[in-house]
């Protein structure tokens, strides 16, 4: 099955823990984002990469880090100077010349 | 900066009505705008997308309209059913990038 598959489903961090969320891919997709999604606030940004060891900062990057040694990967780590991290976290994908974005099922992260 | 507001926040309907929801936006310099669904705690899945030179798409029960002189869309749904009780997101897209609106929660009671 194609598609776009975030693991795991649920993540727990402990203070000054640093976590990695798993986006994988298998549509041969070209971008791929990382957004975080609040109850109330809708999506917002936190990496994009538009091709494979290139990427560029969203609109909430601060204690986000990623990186994109393959296509059809995209992992998200939260570091410890995230001091909110709380959040539903979804991984998206497009192709080149389409804008239609397809969203994986999301990881919900929680602090212990 | 660009920025998204849907209206209301959560709306409340009897089966079979029709209804609308609505997505309005600052800046009208956009490439495209979308509209999506969202079940509880799962992904989104796209409903329609309008290019910026369009001004509306249809998907079977759903009519999505794009006016950018006044920086607003529409989203029809005609007929509704409980199974379309979800969250609709709007989002406009700007060079690959997407920024989205808060999302009406709707709920259609049987």
């Amino acid at each position: 099955d194609g598609g776009i598959t975030q693991s795991p489903k649920y993540l727990f961090r402990k203070e000054g823990q640093n976590v990695t969320l798993s986006c994988e891919q298998n549509l041969n997709h070209d971008a791929m984002y990382w957004y975080r999604q609040d109850p109330g606030q809708g999506l917002r940004l936190i990496y994009y990469s538009q091709i494979v060891n290139d990427f560029q900062k969203g609109d909430i990057a601060e204690g986000y880090s990623v990186s994109r040694e393959k296509k059809e990967s995209f992992p998200l780590t939260v570091t410890s100077a995230q001091k909110n991290p709380t959040a539903f976290y979804l991984c998206a994908s497009r192709i080149q010349g389409d804008y239609i974005q397809y969203f994986g099922a999301g990881t919900r992260l929680s602090v212990l | 900066k660009q920025e998204v507001t849907q209206i209301p926040a959560a709306l409340s309907v009897p089966e079979g009505e029709n209804l609308v929801l609505n997505c309005s936006f600052t800046d009208s310099a956009i490439y495209n705008l979308q509209w999506f669904r969202q079940d509880p705690g799962k992904g989104l899945t796209s409903l329609l997308l309008i290019q910026s030179s369009q001004r509306e798409q249809t998907s079977g029960r759903l009519n999505a309209s794009l006016d950018k002189s006044s920086g607003r869309s529409t989203l029809y749904i005609a007929a509704s059913q409980p199974g379309d009780s979800a969250t609709y997101l709007c989002a406009v897209g700007d060079r690959g990038k997407l920024i989205f609106g808060q999302g009406t929660e709707l709920s259609v009671k049987p």
